[in-house]
Parts: structure tokens; sequence; C-alpha cells
């Protein structure tokens, strides 16, 4: 099981904010590692969105955006899209293993 | 254009074993530390490996350490999985990612290049 909690799922109509959190602990997000985001559309590979807690890769509209603190994460989504209907999934390192990097649970974006 | 495409997967009888392989392109392979992550049916993501660009450093998740072995061959531009007494819990999409890399090679503990994964099924 993942160390990192998301919702399973939030949802939005066009145009909406809406934010996914991820909660770890002091392991991982509360020890100071970088969290990322990933997007996932039905059989497809994941796609970084957010990379060192709010930065973007080139290409990924500003509509997304990334925040940390304390033990927590969150990404945000404005002005949301159709074609934003997908799974999110945030991602750290965690040193209660040997070495791991962990996903969070995912959460599912529906657009209404 | 930077692509990893993976190769490998298929059915497999618990116990058995199989050899994954990632082919890279558009980029220059032997600097950038390589991960596999994988996705059961339905679930969502596990990291499984990565090693570093030059294979000095080695990691796997623990549940798969002695199980799993990662490797490459930066001549071939190819990351490879080698899985053995595979188990029905195994059963996922692996897939090939590379490490976002930044100025100086930074590595930012993100993946930012994913290959369209590979299925790996295992069952009687």
């Amino acid at each position: 099981q993942s160390v990192l909690t998301q919702p399973p799922s939030v949802s939005g109509a066009p145009g909406q904010r809406v934010t996914i959190s991820c909660t770890g602990s002091s392991s991982n997000i509360g020890a100071g590692y970088d969290v990322h985001w990933y997007q996932q559309r039905p059989g497809t590979a994941p796609k970084v969105l957010i990379f060192g807690n709010n930065r973007r890769p080139s290409g990924v509209p500003d509509r997304f955006s990334g925040s940390k603190s304390g033990t927590s994460a969150s990404l945000a989504i404005t002005g949301l899209q159709a074609e934003d209907e997908a799974e999110y999934y945030c991602q750290s390192y965690d040193t209660s293993l040997s070495t791991s990097y962990v996903f969070g649970t995912g959460t599912k974006v529906t657009v209404l | 254009e930077v692509q990893l495409v993976e190769s490998g997967g298929g059915l497999v009888k618990p116990g058995g074993s199989l050899r994954l392989s990632c082919t890279a392109s558009g980029f220059t392979f032997s600097r950038f530390t390589m991960h596999w992550v994988r996705q059961a049916p339905g679930m969502g993501l596990e990291w499984v490996a990565c090693l570093t660009s030059g294979s000095d450093y080695i990691f796997y998740t623990d549940s798969l350490r002695g199980r799993f072995t990662i490797s490459r061959d930066n001549a071939k531009n190819s990351l490879y999985l080698q899985m053995n007494s595979l188990r029905a819990e195994d059963t996922a999409k692996y897939y090939c990612a590379r490490a976002l890399q930044g100025g100086d090679d930074y590595n930012w503990g993100a993946f930012d290049v994913w290959g369209h994964g590979t299925l790996v099924t295992v069952s009687s």
C-alpha cells in the first residue's frame, strides 16, 4: 500500500478549479523531499505535470500548479477542461524503506 | 523524438522468468538514471527499480529485491529487467521511465519520459 494518500476522486464543472491533496509523513514529504505530479489518461503512460513541488515542464499549461507544506502537497487545476479528465498521482521519496520512490494512491478527476 | 520502447512482456507461468527490454532513442541514454515502474490492472503506480547512468548505483523496492534484476547496456541504448520466480501479483504493465535531470544532470527524483509499457501476465 502507498505511503502517500490522495482522495479517490474529485470532480468539477468546466471552468472550475479543483484541488487534489497528497498526504504523506515525516519520512517522505515532511522530510523535505520534493513532490511531483503525473496525469494518466486511460490506456496511456503517465505524464509529468509538476516536478520539484511547483515547477512545470515545458508544454504543461499554467492551469496546473503545485504546492507543498509540511507533510502534504496539493495539485490545483484551474479552468477545468474536458481533456483534464484523467487519473492523477503524486510522487515523492521515502526513507522509511531502504530506498524508495513512492507514488500516491491516485485521484480520478471527473469533469461534469 | 525522445522515445522509450519496452518489449519482452507476455504470459508466463508462476515460478517462471521473463526479461524485459527498453530501447531508448532521441537522447543521450548514457547520461540518465533509468527506472522501471509497474502498474497492476486497475491499480496505481508502483516504483520497481532504478540504476544510475554508469550502473554505479542500483536500487530496488524492498518487496522485489532478490527476484528482479535491473541492468543496462549504454552501447545499445537499452535498459533491462530480469524477473525471476514470478508470482501472480507481479501481473502488471511495466513501464520504463527516464529520470528528470536538470542542469549539471541534477536528478529531481521525478520521471519525465515514459515508454508505452509492456504487459506481463503471470498465470497458470
